[in-house]
């Protein structure tokens, strides 16, 4: 099955500067990978998400690469603010089939500080 | 459109109790899930809807854990009995479709002593 892994486990960063976190799949089937953010004692809400066909996507400050030959995404939030801090995971899910489910990566918590 | 409810939002029971957990996914999402959430982890699924049928659940504990999705619609997952290692965030989640992205409950946190 597939297999998500996801670094920093910890990302500290000033306001105003940029995050960026990454994950590694390895199941060449999958073919779409979504970032939820989840803040303390909250539901995961979907933030963005990419699909195979395309390597990059943006959305405001948020914007999301995919390398399909390397195995990996990641995730860049630029001018943080102390909003963005929270936990933020990513996924990966092959597109179709009965086995198709959708497998985390671990978590960053990201501390955005004044 | 109204999210996906859970209830209990908390629960705290004795191991070897009994215990069950209720969702309502979102109006029209033929897909839903069940994951579990370890403190510091990233959510693991248990089993997976295509309206009624339960196309996953390879990694639903058979032997204590049931979950049923009756009409296609609201879900109830059950622990029966529960164990200290059951203390987690049991989160539902719905798609329209299973290639559709996943909106989560709000989950209800177990705590077994």
């Amino acid at each position: 099955g597939e297999n998500v892994e996801q670094h920093p486990s910890t990302l500290s960063v000033q306001e105003g500067d940029s995050a960026v976190i990454k994950c590694t799949y390895s199941d060449s089937a999958s073919n779409y990978f979504p970032w939820y953010k989840q803040e303390l004692g909250k539901r995961p809400q979907l933030i963005i998400d990419i699909r195979s066909n395309v390597g990059e996507k943006k959305d405001q400050r948020i914007a999301v690469t995919l390398n399909k030959t390397a195995k990996h995404f990641s995730l860049h939030i630029t001018e943080t603010q102390p909003e963005d801090s929270a936990v933020y995971f990513c996924a990966a899910r092959p597109f179709t089939g009965t086995a198709s489910k959708l497998t985390f990566g671990t978590g960053t918590r990201l501390q955005v500080t004044l | 459109e109204a999210g996906v409810v859970q209830s209990p939002r908390y629960k705290i029971i004795e191991k070897k109790q009994p215990v069950a957990f209720w969702c309502n996914p979102i109006s029209g999402h033929n897909t839903l899930y069940w994951y579990r959430q370890n403190l510091g982890q990233g959510p693991e699924l248990l089993i997976r809807y295509e309206n009624e049928e339960a196309v996953d659940d390879s990694q639903l504990p058979k032997d204590r854990f049931s979950a049923e999705r009756l009409k296609g619609v609201d879900s109830t997952l059950k622990i029966q009995p529960a164990e200290l290692g059951d203390s987690a965030v049991y989160l539902c989640a719905s798609s329209a479709r299973q290639s559709s992205p996943l909106h989560f409950g709000n989950g209800t946190r177990l705590t077994v002593t």
